[in-house]
C-alpha cells in the first residue's frame, strides 16, 4: 500500500522565492496535517484539515505561510515570500478518523533557503 | 493547555541493555497516549499506543504503560539492538478536543545503540 507521499523530497532555493510543497495522502483518509521539525523547535503543527476543509492553522507562523486542500488526494503547502529562517523539514501526515487514531507520516521535505 | 515532556537526550546505550525513555503529560481530558519512532531521513511511525488508564501498549519489544496516578506514559525495551537507534517522541490526543485528532508532542529522545 502506498503511504503518505511527499514531493520535492529536497528543495534548495533563494530568499525570497515562492516555496511549494506537496502532498498526497494515503487513500480513503480524511485527515491532513502539516508539521515543520527543526533542531530548535522541534516538531510543530502547522494546520490540518478534516475532510478538505481546514480545521485549526493556530500554528502557521505568518501570512507568508498558506496550506489549501483542493481535494482528498492532494495538499500544498506554500511559502511566499521564502526567508532563511524557514529552512525546516516539513512533513504531512494523514489519519482515518479523529481521536486516538494513529497518523501516518510521509517521508518529509527537507527545505533549505539560501 | 496540553503538554508532554520527555527526557532530553542523546541516550547512548551497548546492544543488549535495557532502554527506559521518561515521558510525562499534562491534559484537561482524558488523554491517548503514543509513541512514534523516527529513523534517519524518514517521517515518524506509530510504535505503540494505549488508549485508558492501566493499558499497556507493545509492539517490536517496545512497551508502555498508561499511569493516570502519575501521569506518565514511559518507553521500555528489554534488550536493544542497533536498528533501534532512532528519535523516539511521545504524544498525546485529548479525547475532550479530539474532534480534530490533535496530536501534542514531546522533544523527542535520540537514542544511539553501539555494537
Amino acid at each position: 500500500d502506498a503511504g503518505v507521499i511527499q514531493s520535492p523530497r529536497h528543495e534548495v532555493t533563494e530568499m525570497g522565492q515562492e516555496v511549494t510543497l506537496r502532498c498526497k495522502p494515503i487513500s480513503g483518509h480524511d485527515y491532513l496535517f502539516w508539521y515543520r521539525q527543526t533542531m530548535m523547535r522541534g516538531l510543530e503543527l502547522l494546520i490540518y484539515f478534516n475532510n478538505n476543509v481546514p480545521i485549526d492553522d493556530s500554528g502557521m507562523p505568518e501570512d507568508r505561510f498558506s496550506a489549501k486542500m483542493p481535494n482528498a488526494s492532494f495538499s500544498t503547502l506554500k511559502i511566499q515570500p521564502s526567508e532563511p529562517r524557514d529552512s525546516a523539514v516539513y512533513f504531512c501526515a494523514s489519519s482515518l478518523g479523529g481521536g486516538n487514531q494513529p497518523q501516518h507520516f510521509g517521508d518529509g521535505t527537507r527545505l533549505s533557503i539560501l | 493547555g496540553d503538554s508532554v515532556t520527555q527526557m532530553e537526550g542523546p541516550v547512548t546505550l551497548s546492544e543488549e541493555a535495557f532502554l527506559t525513555i521518561n515521558c510525562t503529560y499534562t491534559a484537561t481530558g482524558y488523554p491517548s497516549l503514543f509513541w512514534y519512532v523516527q529513523y534517519p531521513g524518514e517521517g515518524l511511525q506509530l510504535l505503540l499506543k494505549a488508549t485508558k488508564a492501566d493499558d499497556k501498549g507493545s509492539n517490536k519489544g517496545f512497551e508502555a504503560t498508561y499511569r493516570k496516578e502519575t501521569t506518565s506514559f514511559h518507553l521500555e525495551k528489554g534488550s536493544v539492538q542497533v536498528s533501534d537507534s532512532a528519535v523516539y517522541f511521545c504524544a498525546l490526543s485529548d479525547e475532550i478536543k479530539a474532534a480534530g485528532n490533535k496530536l501534542t508532542f514531546g522533544g523527542g529522545t535520540r537514542v544511539l545503540v553501539k555494537p
